[in-house]
């Protein structure tokens, strides 16, 4: 089964500080994917990284870095130098990699509030 | 840039009536979804769609749930008998190729059921 948890509901911080929002999965699969979104307060989801099982490379696209760690079944998400406008739920999700159609199987969301 | 459609933004209906959502995902994909988030939660897998046949669907996606392609552009979400606890934002995705691409959200459709 799959499963993803965020064990953190909410964390506020203030502006230009460095945040670290964590993701633990659960999966059998031996091939899975795992990706970030963003659902700012409008509602809509943003994508934001895919990831595959067999890359462990850390990410860096500007402000948001990715670290995957098989080791202890981790994706976790930093932004550094957050901004009034990074405020929003961040789900992270998994998707096995059998042939077929993946659904996501997301996490229950962070909220981050970044504080001006 | 392409992207999902959903209409309407927001359905208010009454309980035991039918509603279908309509979504246009974007042209040439192949792998369509449905998913739904009760206000305040996690986003929840429905169903999937490919080739013009369910994939998967999730144990929430019962009898009361249908999906349909009825032209080369639209998939809708039909809601035969809405109760109250279907009332939630309804989001649909579709992704190009590979089913583990990038799924491409749409705006989502909110459903209040009264």
């Amino acid at each position: 089964a799959q499963k993803v948890t965020q064990a953190q509901t909410e964390i506020s911080v203030v502006e230009k500080e460095d945040v670290t929002l964590d993701c633990v999965y659960e999966t059998r699969d031996t091939t899975y994917y795992l990706f970030w979104y963003k659902q700012p307060p409008s509602g809509e989801l943003v994508f934001l990284i895919r990831r595959n099982s067999f890359d462990e490379q850390n990410e860096i696209s500007g402000r948001y870095s990715w670290n995957f760690q098989k080791s202890t079944s981790s994706f976790n998400f930093t932004i550094t130098a957050s901004q009034v406008v990074d405020s929003a739920v961040y789900f992270c999700a998994l998707s096995g990699g059998q042939t077929g159609a993946n659904n996501l199987f997301f996490g229950t969301g962070t909220r981050l509030t970044v504080i001006p | 840039e392409p992207e999902v459609t959903q209409t309407p933004s927001h359905q208010v209906t009454q309980m035991g009536q039918e509603v279908i959502l309509r979504c246009v995902p974007i042209s040439n994909h192949l792998y369509f979804y449905w998913y739904r988030q009760i206000l305040g939660q996690k986003v929840e897998f429905l169903v999937s769609f490919y080739n013009n046949e369910i994939s998967e669907k999730s144990e929430i996606f019962d009898d009361q749930f249908s999906v349909e392609r009825p032209d080369g552009s639209n998939f809708t979400l039909k809601i035969r008998s809405t109760k109250l606890e279907d009332s939630a934002m309804y989001f649909c995705a579709s992704t190009p190729g590979q089913p583990w691409d990038e799924q491409f959200f749409g705006p989502g459709t909110r459903l209040t059921v009264l």
